[in-house]
């Protein structure tokens, strides 16, 4: 298989406090994109990040990444409960025309 | 960004049974995917939908099972055949709306096999 690893599987912080995810992946890639799931239902894109690229920042996110480990790191700071969801990385290896092969995720729990 | 919608958002169905689900999207892309998703599960590429000619597939899933129609760039349907309920599941389209390859994602289908 050529899904990524995402750790910690799960997560549980209280809100204000920051959490980070990391993913690892095995080939190399044009781009890596996070995503948030919220129960099961669609994905919300929340950014992408480009291999020549070492790191993103979108509001309370911040996106790392690190070609030369195959890995990327995703921050939300100042969390909030409604941050509670399952978040996935993405990859879409050189040559492989689009196609996203996800890691397996990360449960986030954040509580009040 | 892209506004994707996916009918139906869900269903429970019997064995056996055919189910197919559409994807619509508010304007023309060129490419389009459908993946799956197993409960707790991550997402697997199921086929990628081309316009004009016969989807392309990923290892382990076959048109006959899941057969694709790609009729315009905005819409496409893929059916999930003689289901079992390992077919249970959450389907979801997505687009490709970017240069660089960023990818949007429909709403889901969540698909309960009896």
């Amino acid at each position: 298989s050529q899904q990524g690893e995402e750790d910690p599987q799960a997560l549980s912080i209280q809100e204000g406090e920051n959490a980070t995810m990391n993913c690892s992946y095995k080939t190399s890639i044009n781009n890596l994109q996070w995503y948030r799931q919220n129960s099961g239902r669609g994905l919300v894109h929340l950014i992408l990040i480009r291999s020549n690229e070492r790191e993103k920042h979108s509001g309370r996110l911040r996106v790392t990444l690190d070609t030369s480990k195959k890995s990327s790191s995703l921050l939300i700071t100042a969390s909030r409960a409604a941050d509670t969801a399952s978040y996935f990385c993405a990859t879409d290896g050189s040559g492989t025309a689009s196609k996203l092969t996800f890691g397996t995720g990360t449960r986030l729990q954040v509580t009040l | 960004s892209a506004v994707i919608s996916q009918k139906p958002s869900r269903d429970i169905c019997q064995r056996g049974t055919s189910l197919t689900i559409q994807c619509q999207v508010d304007s023309q892309v060129t490419m389009m995917f459908w993946y799956r998703q197993q409960p707790g599960q991550s997402l697997t590429l199921i086929a990628t939908a081309n316009q004009g000619s016969e989807a392309t597939y990923e290892s382990g899933f076959v048109i006959d099972k899941f057969p694709i129609s790609r009729p315009n760039l905005t819409f496409s349907t893929l059916t999930v055949s003689n289901m079992s309920p390992e077919d249970s599941s959450i389907y979801l389209c997505s687009v490709v709306r970017s240069s660089y390859n960023e990818q949007f994602f429909g709403p889901g289908t969540r698909l309960t096999v009896l």
